[in-house]
């Protein structure tokens, strides 16, 4: 069963520019989350999908967005990009979306953005 | 709310030697409790999981953690360090209804000496 997904892996933008990240989970999994990682802030939620609707959406401002396709796959996209983006961004899929069974989360191998 | 301490950045143990990297969480909720370890320039995979079933969990490649409810903590221990557990170490909380919304401790990078 192939993995998580997410491209690009790299990419370098310039202040003010947007970019638009993919996320492919494992077949069968409806539930796709996004988390940036920083050395500064760490490992911070940006938002879960699930049957194409945003579940639940982490502290970051609107120039965060994200959405889900019927085929589950996921794309985040980040307006107006800041020197603070600069981040490594993971992707995660989930079958599991019951109360009892969140949080095993399959996580792709994200995509490092750095912004000059 | 909810938050997660892990007590130490950085661990190094020889190989051989046992393993601890001590995380401490608050949760307002009963939580679910999970160790995530990710490898350079890899992504995080799941070690093991706690739901208030057994207190003791054993996850993969040896690693083991204790939920001690009164000391609100949760330390991930494995008897005998290897090569290749030299990773960075997650100590994540979830309450029972935030879904897929984890809360990640700050990391414990592990280094392992020959």
């Amino acid at each position: 069963k192939a993995g998580v997904t997410q491209t690009p892996r790299y990419l370098i933008k310039t202040r003010g520019q947007q970019v638009t990240l993919s996320c492919s989970p494992i077949s069968g999994h409806r539930s796709v989350s996004w988390y940036q990682q920083t050395p500064g802030q760490g490992l911070q939620f940006l938002f879960e999908y699930f049957s194409e609707t945003q579940r639940n959406k982490g502290n970051f401002p609107g120039r965060f967005s994200g959405r889900q396709f019927s085929n589950s796959r996921s794309e985040m996209n980040v307006s107006t990009l800041e020197l603070g983006d600069s981040a490594l961004y993971l992707c995660a899929s989930s079958s599991r979306v019951r109360r009892a069974n969140t949080g095993e989360l399959f996580f792709g191998e994200g995509s490092r953005l750095t912004v000059l | 709310a909810q938050s997660v301490t892990q007590l130490d950045s950085h661990v190094s143990v020889s190989e051989g030697t046992p393993v601890l990297l001590r995380c401490n969480y608050s949760s307002s909720y009963s939580p679910s409790l999970f160790w995530y370890v990710q490898h350079p320039n890899k992504g995080l995979q799941l070690l093991l999981k706690y739901t208030s079933a057994a207190t003791l969990v054993k996850g993969i490649n040896g690693f083991e953690a204790e939920f001690k409810k009164s000391e609100t903590s949760f330390h991930l221990t494995k008897p005998s360090a290897h090569m290749s557990d030299a990773a960075e170490y997650f100590c994540v909380v979830s309450s029972n209804n935030a879904g897929n919304m984890l809360t990640f401790g700050g990391g414990t990078r592990l280094m392992v000496k020959p």
